[in-house]
């Protein structure tokens, strides 16, 4: 069964400091990878996905095989930034639901 | 363009009784999901509709959920004799094309209180 795990329920880091947020999944097969953000009062919206090799708000994510890891780092915070994460997996076929891991809470401390 | 809508916004049931969540898709996509969002167990898939393919119910957790989707468009989430594990946030996403995992656009999801 494909599984995300995100360590930490909160992260909290002052402005400009470098932030990362963790992700590591559980799947046998080759799965595709996404960073959804949810910002105070809005809906769920994709941050970033690893095909895409993208830098989004200065977020970036590097889809690491060995260690089943897409961590999210970001080298100097903005207050902006706070917001819950969400780490997802997705299979290359079938229906392509999103596999979502608990969600981590960004806090940028003035 | 207009994004995801879903009504109601808010829903406060009492136990036992059914619910019905409207999920109006972004125009000309073919996919839509349902998903949950609960405090306990985070975001949950629930249900796909493809296009005129039989949907993948394989996230319902039981058989008082079902939904439907009506000309390929606006979906309706219904919950009978509703529990108080029912309460959640059901979102609605919808997506364009097959053939890949394209990006899924969420509605502001509907907030479910069974009482």
């Amino acid at each position: 069964a494909q599984r995300v795990t995100q360590p930490e329920k909160l992260l909290s880091v002052f402005k400009g400091a470098p932030v990362e947020l963790k992700c590591n999944y559980s799947y046998s097969g080759s799965p595709e990878l996404f960073w959804y953000v949810q910002y105070s009062r809005q809906r769920l919206q994709l941050l970033l996905r690893h095909i895409s090799r993208e830098s989004i708000k200065g977020f970036t994510a590097d889809l690491n095989k060995g260690e089943t890891s897409f961590h999210l780092k970001k080298p100097f915070a903005q207050e902006e930034d706070s917001a819950m994460y969400y780490c997802a997996l997705t299979q290359q076929a079938g229906s392509y639901q999103l596999t979502f891991g608990k969600g981590t809470k960004l806090s940028v401390i003035p | 363009g207009a994004g995801v809508s879903q009504s109601p916004s808010n829903k406060v049931t009492e136990k036992g009784k059914d619910v019905e969540l409207r999920c109006d898709p972004i125009s000309g996509h073919t996919a839509l999901y349902w998903y949950r969002q609960s405090l306990g167990q985070g975001l949950e898939f629930l249900i796909y509709f493809q296009g005129n393919s039989a949907p993948d119910k394989s996230g319902l957790p039981s058989d008082r959920f079902s939904a439907e989707r009506t000309g390929g468009s606006v979906s309706t989430l219904t919950i009978q004799r509703t529990q108080q594990e029912d309460s959640a946030v059901y979102l609605c996403a919808s997506s364009s094309g097959t053939g890949g995992p394209y990006e899924q656009y969420f509605g502001p999801g509907t907030r479910l209180t069974v009482t």
